[in-house]
């Protein structure tokens, strides 16, 4: 079945950096795009960006654009977030998805469990 | 970007019960809106899709509808898994947005 398998907590200081992993299995890594999105603790998602997991190439949301960097790895299905100069209010889950569909209309079919990154002095 | 307003914040029925979430966004946005359920401390779940497509083994007692700028998910008899919380999201253009979520509680 297909599965997307996120890295453990993360503690991090502010200024700090981040990078969350999300290896996927069952289906062809190729075949869609992926998805970040967090959670701030009693909030909605909120959505941070997208990656072509062919080619590479991303889309970010502007909120996160001079921060962020998302990047694949063909050979093991895989595909990581890193989220630089943490901030406290960078405190969230983080949470890769499958899209499904064609650009720019994916819907998020199946998701990882999430990772908590907690920036704290 | 779109601005995706949910109501109610919190809703609270019975089983049994039928319920229905509102979901207006900002511009008109086709029918490019899906639904989730989320439970506290797991990934949010994928209950419909361009409004009104059931997700693979989501019961029919959901249901999506709406096309432009409103949006509804019914749930016709209301089961004890369904009290969650859920988002409706725009997937017309980035950056997606959610609306604030509705609490469905006993």
């Amino acid at each position: 079945q297909v599965q997307l398998v996120q890295s453990g907590a993360e503690m991090k200081k502010p200024e700090a950096s981040v990078r969350v992993s999300c290896e996927t299995s069952g289906y062809t890594f190729t075949s869609y795009y992926l998805h970040w999105l967090r959670q701030a603790p009693g909030q909605g998602p909120e959505w941070m960006g997208i990656i072509n997991p062919t080619s590479g190439t991303t889309t970010y949301a502007q909120k996160f654009q001079d921060r962020v960097i998302m990047t694949r790895d063909s050979s093991t299905s895989a595909v990581f977030m890193e989220l630089r100069n943490l901030r406290s209010d960078d405190t969230a889950v983080y949470f890769c998805a499958r899209g499904v569909g064609g650009w720019p209309y994916y819907y998020l079919d199946v998701w990882g469990k999430g990772t908590m990154v907690t920036v704290s002095s | 970007d779109i601005q995706v307003t949910q109501s109610p914040s919190t809703l609270s029925a019975s089983v049994g019960d039928r319920v229905i979430i509102t979901c207006r966004a900002s511009q008109g946005i086709s029918r490019w809106m899906a639904w989730y359920q989320q439970k506290p401390g797991k990934a949010p779940k994928l209950l419909v899709y361009q409004a009104s497509s059931l997700a693979s083994g989501v019961p029919s007692s959901f249901s999506g509808s709406g096309s432009g700028t409103e949006f509804t998910l019914t749930i016709s008899s209301l089961q004890a898994d369904d009290f969650a919380t859920y988002y409706c999201q725009q997937y017309y253009s980035f950056p997606y947005t959610f609306g604030q979520g509705t609490k469905l509680e006993i």
